[in-house]
């Protein structure tokens, strides 16, 4: 069964402090793709990341970074020096083969505090 | 510029009486798909199409349809609401692939349904 897990339901930091949102998927595929979105409170769901399970490189765009392991099914995702306008929901995703779902953690609220 | 369209962002309908939620994009995506959002909670996928291929989620109620009538626009009718309807409609659109489930979804800005 696929299913991606973010332990963290809410977390609460103040501005500029760096803050990482756990990731972790579960699935027998080799191939997949991994993937994080942002949430404002406005509703629309934006995209942030995508990652191929070939690629483990971490990444960093501006004050985003992502940590992917494959030896601990992990993508987690860092914030540094955080800003009110990073408050959000943010949600991991895995998506799979033909034939499978785009399946959604369950996402993890972040306030970032002034 | 908007590339995934939503309308209206806010809908209200009566308990029984149908209504129809519009999705229209700018990307010329194959695949468009329908998520239902409740409060708190991640979106669930409703329904996708790939091109004019319907694709049903096993656990979705009948009283949810879908028509998508050309490559640009996608609805959902519900076609009896219910009070346990009322929640965030997502429509989010991807490059076709094989499967359409392996490209980056984009979504629209989601339409808030209340039932009453």
């Amino acid at each position: 069964a696929q299913k991606v897990t973010q332990a963290q339901t809410e977390i609460s930091v103040v501005e500029k402090e760096d803050v990482t949102l756990d990731c972790v998927y579960e699935t027998r595929d080799t191939t997949y793709y991994l993937f994080w979105y942002k949430q404002p409170p406005s509703g629309e769901l934006v995209f942030l990341i995508r990652r191929n399970s070939f690629d483990e490189q971490n990444e960093i765009s501006g004050r985003y970074s992502w940590n992917f392991q494959k030896s601990t099914s992990s993508f987690n995702f860092t914030i540094t020096a955080s800003q009110v306008v990073d408050s959000a929901v943010y949600f991991c995703a895995l998506s799979l083969p033909e034939g499978q779902n785009f399946v959604f953690g369950p996402g993890t609220r972040l306030s970032v505090l002034p | 510029d908007a590339m995934v369209i939503q309308n209206p962002r806010y809908q209200v309908t009566q308990f029984g009486k149908p209504v129809t939620l519009s999705c229209s994009q700018t990307l010329n995506h194959n695949v468009m798909y329908w998520y239902q959002q409740k409060s708190s909670q991640a979106p669930k996928l409703l329904f996708h199409y790939y091109d004019k291929d319907f694709n049903n989620e096993a656990d979705t109620p009948d009283n949810f349809q879908s028509r998508r009538p050309n490559t640009s626009f996608c609805f959902l009718d519900i076609r009896s609401p219910g009070l346990g309807d009322a929640a965030m409609y997502l429509c989010a659109t991807s490059a076709g692939s094989a499967s359409g489930m392996r490209e980056t979804q984009y979504f629209g800005p989601g339409t808030r349904l209340l039932v009453l």
